[in-house]
């Protein structure tokens, strides 16, 4: 069956960097677009970044952008984000999610990794 | 960037009806999509393409859209429907989600 596995987080400095892991299974990161969505503790969903199904593309959220890198490993089923210059207002469970491109939604979503930047 | 603005809250008896809006400029001419988010979990799809139910969600749940807003309804709320409601659309490689609904079942 489908899973989406989150790893990586962690309590980190402000300024420093951490790099995020999405380990899929029952499908292939090469097949599917891959999202990642943070949630910051006690507030709404926010999409965070965007690989396509086939690499090509990588969009951002403005606030990001500049920052974070997401990328794959096709031969580890696994989708990257790696976050640079954290701040504060980075803390938050970050979720990785499969999206289903036909009918445009987030299809399967992982458990999410808690990342929480303080000094 | 858009923005997606949603009520706060919304209460209601059980068995009543539950309405929670959307509101953003793109919705006309972008689907909406909203996810339930009950506490600790991951957020599950209880509507796509505004008003098009996935399988395994209840009847009860249903959307409609009229201009830049589009409207989630639930008939007949039960206890289980108490969650966080998200609407979320997506615009020219940017995806965007509202700000979320709290939905307390009295």
């Amino acid at each position: 069956q489908v899973k989406l596995v989150e790893s990586g987080g962690g309590v980190v400095q402000p300024g420093r960097s951490l790099r995020l892991s999405c380990a899929a299974s029952g499908f292939s990161v090469s097949n599917y677009g891959i999202h990642w969505v943070r949630q910051a503790p006690g507030k709404g969903l926010e999409w965070v970044a965007v690989i396509s199904y086939d690499g090509s593309k990588k969009h951002y959220e403005d606030s990001v952008r500049g920052r974070f890198t997401i990328s794959r490993d096709s031969s580890k089923n696994t989708v990257f984000l790696q976050m640079n210059s954290l701040r504060a207002d980075d803390t938050a469970v970050y979720f990785c999610a499969r999206y289903f491109e036909t009918d445009g939604y987030f299809e399967y979503w992982g458990q999410g990794t808690l990342v929480t930047v303080s000094s | 960037s858009y923005e997606l603005t949603q009520p706060p809250s919304v209460s209601v008896s059980p068995g009543q009806t539950a309405r929670i809006t959307c509101s953003g400029d793109t919705l006309p001419n972008q689907y909406a999509y909203w996810y339930q988010q009950k506490s600790g979990q991951a957020p599950v799809l209880v509507i796509y393409k505004d008003t098009k139910r996935p399988s395994g969600i209840p009847e009860r749940f249903s959307a409609s859209t009229s201009g830049t807003t589009v409207t989630l309804t639930i008939i007949g709320v039960q206890a289980e429907d108490e969650a966080d409601y998200y609407c979320q659309s997506a615009d020219s490689g940017l995806w965007v989600f509202g700000g979320g609904t709290k939905l307390t079942v009295l």
